[in-house]
């Protein structure tokens, strides 16, 4: 079975200062990968997916990028933070085929001060 | 574009009560229907899934879901819920033309008093 590694657990950040948050897959090979957003009193928003390396698509404008530069390596960064930038970050997969669920990791808990 | 509603943000129950948490959505395609848990300090994970076949599927830990097309519901439910169930359950769509993409509802926050 699948395993996700997310770091760092949590992190607190002052506006515009940059980020970086990675996500690694284990026990499974060319996956659709994801990240998404709780924010608190809100549900889950998809803020990016991959469906292979290179190849991102952002579900909402924002001030955050995604890139996947190896098969099981997903990271979610920005240049300079903002306020609302604050969450709980999720990466998730999935494999490769249609009606399979999603996988999840333990998130990073986000403030930006 | 597909939406999904959970109306109950919070529910408080005491042990051995029923639960019922609603789940609505929005789409006229066929759709995956899933439920999705997060225990205190854990990750989401899947409950229970439906794609076809019986519309009352069911899941881990005693949990059940009812798939009615003519209402867009999929409402979870658990006759007598345990301390153990406090949790965040997170209702998810994907539409069937819409490869694994999956809509989140807003959660139910659930905390069953012992």
């Amino acid at each position: 079975s699948q395993t996700i590694h997310q770091w760092p657990a949590t992190l607190v950040q002052p506006v515009g200062s940059p980020l970086s948050l990675e996500c690694t897959v284990e026990g499974t090979s060319n996956p659709n990968l994801y990240w998404y957003r709780q924010a608190a009193g809100r549900g889950l928003q998809l803020l990016f997916y991959s469906v292979g390396i290179g190849q991102i698509s952002s579900e909402v404008p924002q001030n955050l990028s995604a890139s996947r530069p190896q098969d099981r390596q997903f990271i979610l960064s920005s240049k300079k933070l903002l306020l609302s930038d604050s969450g709980f970050y999720l990466c998730a997969s999935n494999p490769g085929v249609p009606n399979s669920p999603l996988h999840f990791g333990n998130g990073t808990r986000l403030t930006v001060t | 574009a597909q939406s999904v509603s959970q109306h109950n943000h919070h529910v408080i129950l005491s042990e051995a009560a029923s639960l019922e948490l609603g789940c609505n959505y929005s789409y006229g395609g066929t759709v995956n229907l899933f439920w999705y848990v997060q225990y205190p300090g854990q990750h989401l994970q899947l409950l229970l899934k439906y794609f076809s076949g019986d519309p009352l599927v069911k899941g881990i830990k005693g949990f059940e879901a009812e798939f009615i097309k003519s209402k867009f519901s999929f409402n979870l439910r658990k006759p007598s819920v345990q301390w153990s169930d406090t949790a965040e359950y997170f209702c998810a769509v994907n539409a069937r033309n819409a490869g694994n993409m999956l809509t989140f509802g807003g959660g139910t926050r659930l905390m069953v008093k012992p």
